[in-house]
């Protein structure tokens, strides 16, 4: 059980362009998920917290314009990196947490994405 | 917010011996610790966590011990092999069941379990 899914696993766009990347929960219904992004050999970096039905929360520092957050559904949360750039070339991790108020996190597989 | 401060960076043992990283925290309002396992290109995955009430827990080679008081965690790896060798994070949140409970990570230690 608690298994999160991302799509896609990879993807490579032109500089100018959007990417959306889905995170979806298979087995359990997520009120909650996250956005983390993580450079090579760096630490992950919560980028917002996504409430489904409600606004997503970005921390200081990240452009909400620019990372559009959808919480539309109990299992689907979906980032959509806008206008990307080469420095926004990273592996981007989502999370969901269990409705049913657990603690744990559990994490997709992320998503590498290339802008050129 | 919280801060959390992972030590050391990077951790070379030979086979069979033990490993342990130490994290401290900031916010004495942080209430569950866990620690993740992250291979190259993989996903986090949670080893062992630990709440605020407890001050130790073991799970077979894998155990973790929390000092309230001074504000840190420790992950011990005992009997270690070479599948051992990966990135570990550990992570603090705040916050009582229902709330977001944001994680904040760790830099990440480096563990290479050398044959």
């Amino acid at each position: 059980g608690a298994v999160v899914s991302q799509h896609p696993s990879w993807v490579i766009c032109k500089s100018g362009t959007s990417v959306k990347i889905e995170c979806r929960s298979l087995d359990f219904q997520a009120t909650t998920m996250f956005w983390y992004r993580q450079f090579p050999k760096q630490s992950l970096m919560l980028m917002a917290t996504s409430n489904e039905g409600s606004k997503a929360t970005y921390e200081q520092g990240v452009e909400k314009d620019k990372f559009l957050i959808n919480h539309a559904s109990l299992t689907l949360s979906t980032l959509t990196v806008t206008s990307a750039h080469p420095e926004d070339s990273s592996f981007y991790i989502c999370s969901a947490r269990d409705a049913r108020g657990r603690s744990e996190q559990y994490f997709g597989p992320g998503t590498r994405l290339t802008v050129t | 917010g919280e801060n959390v401060e992972q030590h050391p960076s990077t951790l070379s043992v030979q086979e069979g011996d033990s490993a342990v990283i130490k994290c401290t925290y900031s916010d004495s309002a942080s209430n569950y610790f866990p620690w993740y396992k992250q291979e190259l290109g993989k996903r986090p995955q949670l080893i062992i966590d630990i709440r605020s009430n407890v001050g130790e827990k073991k799970d077979q080679r894998i155990a973790v011990t929390l000092n309230k008081t001074a504000k840190h965690f420790s992950l011990h790896i005992t009997e270690t092999q070479p599948e051992d060798s990966a990135v570990y994070f550990c992570a603090a949140s705040i916050g009582s069941s229902g709330s977001a409970r944001q994680l904040t990570f760790g830099s990440g230690t480096q563990l290479t379990v050398l044959p």
